[in-house]
């Protein structure tokens, strides 16, 4: 199976800051690599798919980048909604592992 | 828009078996793939299966392989999810997700339900 690492595993930080999150592969995926995320208690949301592709109706401060192994998420300036947690997830092959997760938190 | 409804969900015995049903509107249900992901309590996301449109192509992950059936009744537009010799570590919140596949490879999941919340418990 396909390991999906995520880092960090949480951080704090402040309205409006720009804020990285990267997703690694224990193998190359191509572009198979999409986003999610999920408020306490609510479903999980898909914000970017295929490594860069905006979903409907997701705000662009979100953007996604990244091939092979290596992935990153962007928030440019993050809003008060925005603090969640955010899930990458590989869709090369079955088992379409999830990272365990980045708890994204208000400072 | 497109809505999904899981319900069946409940308290069930290591050992026991419990059906979840899905109910899907707001879209042409016989169009897409469609798949069982679950988050234990405190946890993070785990894919449990996947049905293709016609039921003829199904995967399920390793954990639930040979306890968990997964179907779909088109006419009902409705998914389910079959679960047997459930174990302690199958306690989860279980969501149904609609799959966009492309050239009938599963992508991404674009639509989740609320889920549903099974507890296995004696």
């Amino acid at each position: 199976d396909i390991q999906m690492t995520q880092s960090p595993s949480s951080l704090s930080a402040s309205v409006g800051d720009r804020v990285t999150i990267t997703c690694r592969a224990s193998q190359s995926i191509g572009s198979y690599l999409n986003w999610y995320q999920q408020i306490p208690g609510k479903a999980p949301k898909l914000l970017i798919y295929s490594a860069s592709s905006l979903q409907g109706g997701v705000p662009s401060r979100f953007s996604g980048s990244g091939s092979g192994t290596d992935f990153t998420l962007t928030i440019s300036s993050l809003q008060p909604e925005d603090f969640a947690t955010y899930y990458c997830q590989e869709s090369y092959r079955a088992p379409y592992t999830f990272g365990q997760g980045t708890k994204l938190a208000i400072k | 828009q497109v809505h999904l409804v899981e319900s069946g969900g409940g308290l069930v015995k290591p050992g026991g078996s419990l059906r979840l049903s899905c109910a899907a509107s707001g879209f042409t249900f016989s169009d897409y793939y469609m798949s069982w992901i679950r988050q234990a309590p405190g946890k993070g996301l785990e894919w449990v299966s996947y049905i293709s449109t016609s039921g003829n192509t199904i995967y399920y992950a390793d954990s639930v392989k040979g306890r968990f059936t997964i179907s779909r009744d088109n006419a009902k537009n409705s998914l389910y999810l079959q679960m047997s010799s459930l174990r302690a570590e199958d306690t989860a919140v279980y969501y149904c997700a609609r799959v966009f596949a492309v050239v009938r490879r599963p992508d991404y999941f674009d639509y989740w339900g609320q889920g549903t919340l099974v507890t296995v418990s004696s």
